[in-house]
Parts: structure tokens; C-alpha cells; sequence
């Protein structure tokens, strides 16, 4: 079957400009994650959802971030007024239930912001 | 302190050496572990579940320890394929957040001919 898809898979935007990001779990799926990750650096945790539980959300950096996931699947990550900061890639995850199974990762969302 | 936490490295070995990777761990609840592994501009990918009993895999063994909270990882007979940044992986098991995975910022190995 198929992986975790994300797109686009790149995304030059302008400083202010606002930014959806898709991701596309494998289905069954019932956790999803979102991570950004700096040129270098490791992964940042952003937001994570479990099923019909309120997802966590303690990983935003700023209230221009938000992240919904429609009927538990698709899950949308949105960026208001870009900042050159935001530059980073976007990786999302998703696995079958939580603890102790493997979560898989699409290949990420390169986002710049110029 | 820091959720997960890792000795960033680099450590550069040569071929056919044995080399360990250490990880701590804040949160004395956690109840998952794994190690992770990621290629230059790729996405991580699964390398091995730590269980309490510690587990091998070829070339691999992870080791966990809940009283001094740490998480090992130990390389035999290193192959320049293995050059790639190992993450450390903690599930929460908190409030609203279990089943989260924390990863740890990653220790980068390079394996030398």
C-alpha cells in the first residue's frame, strides 16, 4: 500500500504570505505527527493527533501555526504570515496506535520563505 | 533538561569498528523506545523497538535502562553504510499526549574506509 504522502513537496512562498501544507496518512492510521526539521538540525516536535482525542498541540511555535485533521485522516498544517524563520522542512508521521509500533514518515515538505 | 537527549557527535570511525551511542530520557513514565535512523535529506525511518530485555539485530543491540533512564545503542563491525544520524526515540505517557514520540535532536556516525 501507500506510504505517508505529503505535498507539495517543495514550497517557495513570500514573507507574509500564508502556507497549507498536506499530509496523507497511511490509512488505518490513527496517530499522526507533525514535525519541522532545520537545515542540520533535529526534529521538532509541533503537533500530534490520536484518534478522536483532543490533539496536542504543545509543540507550536506561535499562535500563525495551526494544524487540523479531518475525519481522522488527512491532516492539514497551516502557517499565517510567513516568516524567514519558518524555513525549514515539514515532516509528517503516522502509525497504527500509539506505543510501541513504528511510525512512518513522508518524505517532508521543503518550505522557503524568501 | 531537555526531554530526550543525545551526544550530537559526530563520531567518525573507521571501518569495522564498534562504536555506542548513549540517549537520557526526562520523563520516568515513558513506556516506548526506539532508535531511529536518518539519511542525509531524507526522511528518519525505524531501526529497532528497545525493549526492558534488551534486543539485538545483526549488527545492533539496544539496551535500556529504567532506574538511570538511558537508552543504548551499540554498532559492531561498523560498515561505511551505516554513516547516518541515529535518533532516540521516547513514546510520552502523560495527560493528553500519550503516544506522542519525542526524538531526541539526533548523534550524527560517519563510518571512515
Amino acid at each position: 500500500g501507500a506510504g505517508v504522502s505529503q505535498s507539495p513537496s517543495n514550497k517557495v512562498t513570500e514573507k507574509g504570505k500564508d502556507v497549507e501544507l498536506r499530509c496523507d496518512p497511511i490509512s488505518g492510521h490513527t496517530a499522526l505527527y507533525w514535525y519541522r526539521q532545520s537545515l542540520g538540525q533535529g526534529l521538532e516536535f509541533l503537533i500530534y493527533f490520536q484518534g478522536n482525542s483532543a490533539p496536542d498541540k504543545s509543540g507550536l511555535p506561535s499562535d500563525r501555526f495551526s494544524a487540523e485533521r479531518t475525519g481522522g485522516s488527512v491532516s492539514t498544517l497551516t502557517i499565517q504570515r510567513t516568516q524567514q524563520e519558518d524555513s525549514a522542512v515539514y515532516l509528517c508521521a503516522s502509525s497504527l496506535v500509539y506505543m510501541n509500533t513504528e511510525a512512518f514518515f513522508g518524505q517532508g515538505t521543503r518550505l522557503t520563505v524568501v | 533538561r531537555k526531554e530526550v537527549e543525545q551526544d550530537p557527535g559526530p563520531f567518525n570511525v573507521p571501518e569495522g569498528a564498534t562504536v555506542a551511542f548513549n540517549c537520557t530520557y526526562s520523563n520516568s513514565a515513558s513506556q516506548s523506545f526506539f532508535w531511529y535512523r536518518q539519511d542525509c535529506r531524507k526522511e528518519p525511518k525505524l531501526l529497532m523497538s528497545v525493549y526492558s530485555s534488551g534486543n539485538e539485530d545483526g549488527r545492533f543491540t539496544a539496551q535500556l535502562n529504567r532506574a538511570s533512564q538511558y537508552i543504548s545503542l551499540l554498532i559492531r563491525d561498523s560498515k561505511l553504510s551505516d554513516s547516518a544520524t541515529y535518533l532516540c526515540v521516547v513514546g510520552a505517557n502523560y495527560g493528553g499526549s500519550q503516544g506522542n514520540l519525542i526524538f531526541g535532536k539526533g548523534t550524527k556516525l560517519s563510518v571512515k574506509p
